[in-house]
């Protein structure tokens, strides 16, 4: 799987919009970008996942640059209870496919602040 | 429903003993995952197994890993002449199918070999 490069932290107010970036400029054609994020303690849970549109659901938005070499996760009101570690992690989808699991890297720390 | 459940929490053992860390994943899921996290780290694949089989175990670290999922279901990992590098948070995921979109993870085993 293609690396990806994710600032070591990030801090925003609560109530505000936090905008995670991503650069995974190796990307393939067939990969996808997920996000994962872990609160202290507990297991990854995911978030979000695209190929090259621009994708929203209940919890954030990831807005995919044309070229697909980087992304943005965007929690539109942060909250402290989004406080964790967010990772990017691009992963080939699909069938019978050797490359399943998830390849973390370092990942963003999120520290939401009142 | 329930999530994905990992027993021991927490597991204290000493050098050189022998470790079984169990897994229950989500009802109907076939795809199971093993990572393993170190303190300030992602999380880094194990091995996979979809059914009863390993369909991906390359990231075993040595011979003293290995891995099992007799039925398909319940996956036990299993650790022998433990080493203190071994000390790590070990997680569990599982997965409807293995192309899935979401892997669904346990909060994970503790386990630290003095």
């Amino acid at each position: 799987d293609a690396k990806t490069t994710q600032p070591t932290s990030m801090d925003c107010a609560e109530g505000r919009a936090a905008n995670l970036p991503c650069n995974h400029s190796t990307i393939s054609g067939n990969e996808y970008v997920y996000w994962y994020r872990q609160i202290h303690s507990q297991g990854p849970q995911y978030i979000i996942h695209g190929l090259k549109n621009n994708e929203t659901n209940e919890m954030a938005s990831l807005i995919i640059t044309e070229d697909r070499k980087s992304s943005t996760l965007i929690l539109p009101h942060a909250t402290l209870r989004d406080t964790a570690v967010y990772y990017c992690i691009v992963r080939v989808a699909g069938y019978n496919n050797a490359g399943n699991m998830l390849t973390f890297g370092g990942g963003t720390r999120l520290m939401v602040k009142p | 429903g329930a999530g994905v459940s990992q027993t021991p929490s927490n597991k204290v053992t000493e050098k050189g003993k022998y470790v079984e860390l169990r897994c229950d994943p989500i009802s109907g899921h076939t795809a199971l995952y093993w990572y393993r996290q170190s303190l300030g780290q992602g999380p880094e694949f194990l091995i996979y197994f979809q059914g009863t089989g390993a369909a991906d175990d390359s990231g075993l670290p040595n011979d003293r890993f290995f891995a099992v999922r007799p039925e398909g279901s319940v996956s036990t990992l299993k650790i022998q002449r433990t080493e203190r590098g071994d000390s790590a948070v070990y997680l569990c995921a599982s997965s409807f199918e293995d192309s899935d979109n979401e892997q669904f993870f346990g909060p994970g085993t503790r386990l630290t070999v003095l």
